[in-house]
Formats: structure tokens, C-alpha cells, sequence
């Protein structure tokens, strides 16, 4: 069975610019959810999906955005990148709504300049 | 704000040493914890779990202890192998409405041979 895949797996942009990761989760799990990694503050929660809604959201402005499709792909977006953005952004699947044992993809590391 | 751990402390030990990882919570409600081994340019990888009606877990090599008087769990790694080598996080389950797992900042550990 294949893993969480991430892509792209590695972007470079710059600031004011926005960005969209994709996430596909492990075959038969509906739950999606993201964190932010970085050196300072480690891995910090962005948003949970499942079959389709938001069912809890990290504490990050609102230019970091996501959703869910109807096949449990998930996307992030960010808007008006600032420097401080550049970070691993982890996608990560389970099978329940519970959030439990979340399997974790390789992320995508996004660099702004 | 929330936090589970602290410092990003590392861990030197030589091959077929065991190890202790320790990790502070921080949600005395918190009811389902786990730990999870990141590898360089890889996800975090889920290693093993305890609820908090246990006070002990065995898994292959692995032992997590929990000890919910002083919030604090320890990951044991028997016969350590270089191949361990990376960085480990505990994460707790907050028993909220929508359950999210809140991450530590990790302990690194570094396996000589």
C-alpha cells in the first residue's frame, strides 16, 4: 500500500507570492491533516480535513488556507508569502476522523526569499 | 500556548547502548500519547503508543513509559543500533471536541558505532 504522498517535494518562491502543496493520502483514509515544521518552534498544527470539511484549525493567519476533495486529496494554499513561511509542511493521513496514529508523508520543504 | 516538551536536547550513545528518551506533557487530560522517529529529509514515522489507562507499553526494542502524576513519558530503545539515529518527538492527543495531537520539539539522538 503506498504512503502519503507529498508534492512538490521540494519550492522555492518569493515573498508575495502564494503557493499550493498537495497531499494524497494513504489509500482508504479520509482524514487529512497539516503541520508546519521549522528549526524554532517544531512541528505545529495547521488544519485537520475529513470527507471534505475542516474540523479543526491551528492557530495561523488566514493566509494559510486548505480543503479536501471528494477522494480525500487534500491541498494547502498560502497566500502572500512572507519570509518567516519557509518551512517543511507535513501532510499526514489516518483512517478515522479521530486523528490517531497519524502516518506522516516526506513533506515539502518551501523556501521564500 | 500549547507545548509538549521542550528543548531539542540530543543524545549520544554507542551501538547496543540502550536508550531513554524523555518527554514532558503538558494537558493532564490528555488521554492517548505517542512517539514518533524522524529521519533526515524524511516524515515523522510512528513507533509506538500508550493510552493513559496504561502505564507501560512494550513494542519490538521499544518500551514507552508513562507517568501521568508528573506528566511525563520516556521512550526506551534496547540494543541501539546507528540505524536509529534521528530525531524523536512524543506527541499527546488534547481531549478536545476535535482531537489534535500536539507535537514536542524532539530529542535528537545520535548512535556511534
Amino acid at each position: 500500500k503506498a504512503g502519503v504522498t507529498q508534492t512538490p517535494r521540494y519550492l522555492i518562491k518569493t515573498r508575495g507570492q502564494q503557493v499550493t502543496l498537495s497531499c494524497s493520502p494513504i489509500s482508504g483514509h479520509r482524514s487529512v491533516s497539516w503541520y508546519q515544521q521549522t528549526p524554532g518552534q517544531g512541528l505545529q498544527f495547521l488544519f485537520e480535513y475529513f470527507s471534505e470539511t475542516q474540523r479543526n484549525k491551528g492557530n495561523f493567519p488566514g493566509r494559510f488556507s486548505g480543503r479536501q476533495f471528494s477522494n480525500s486529496r487534500s491541498e494547502m494554499n498560502v497566500s502572500t508569502l512572507e519570509l518567516g513561511d519557509s518551512a517543511l509542511y507535513l501532510c499526514a493521513s489516518s483512517l478515522s476522523a479521530s486523528n490517531e496514529k497519524l502516518f506522516f508523508g516526506s513533506g515539502t520543504q518551501l523556501s521564500v526569499l | 500556548g500549547e507545548s509538549v516538551g521542550l528543548h531539542l536536547p540530543t543524545l549520544s550513545v554507542q551501538e547496543g547502548d540502550n536508550s531513554i528518551i524523555n518527554c514532558a506533557y503538558s494537558n493532564s487530560a490528555s488521554d492517548y500519547f505517542i512517539w514518533y522517529k524522524q529521519e533526515s529529509g524524511k516524515g515523522p514515522q510512528f513507533i509506538i503508543d500508550i493510552r493513559s489507562n496504561m502505564d507501560k507499553r512494550q513494542g519490538q526494542r521499544v518500551t514507552v513509559l508513562l507517568n501521568k502524576t508528573v506528566k511525563h513519558l520516556s521512550l526506551q530503545i534496547a540494543a541501539t543500533q546507528p540505524g536509529d539515529s534521528a530525531v524523536y518527538f512524543c506527541a499527546e492527543i488534547f481531549p478536545t471536541g476535535f482531537q489534535k495531537l500536539v507535537f514536542g520539539t524532539g530529542t535528537r539522538l545520535l548512535v556511534s558505532p
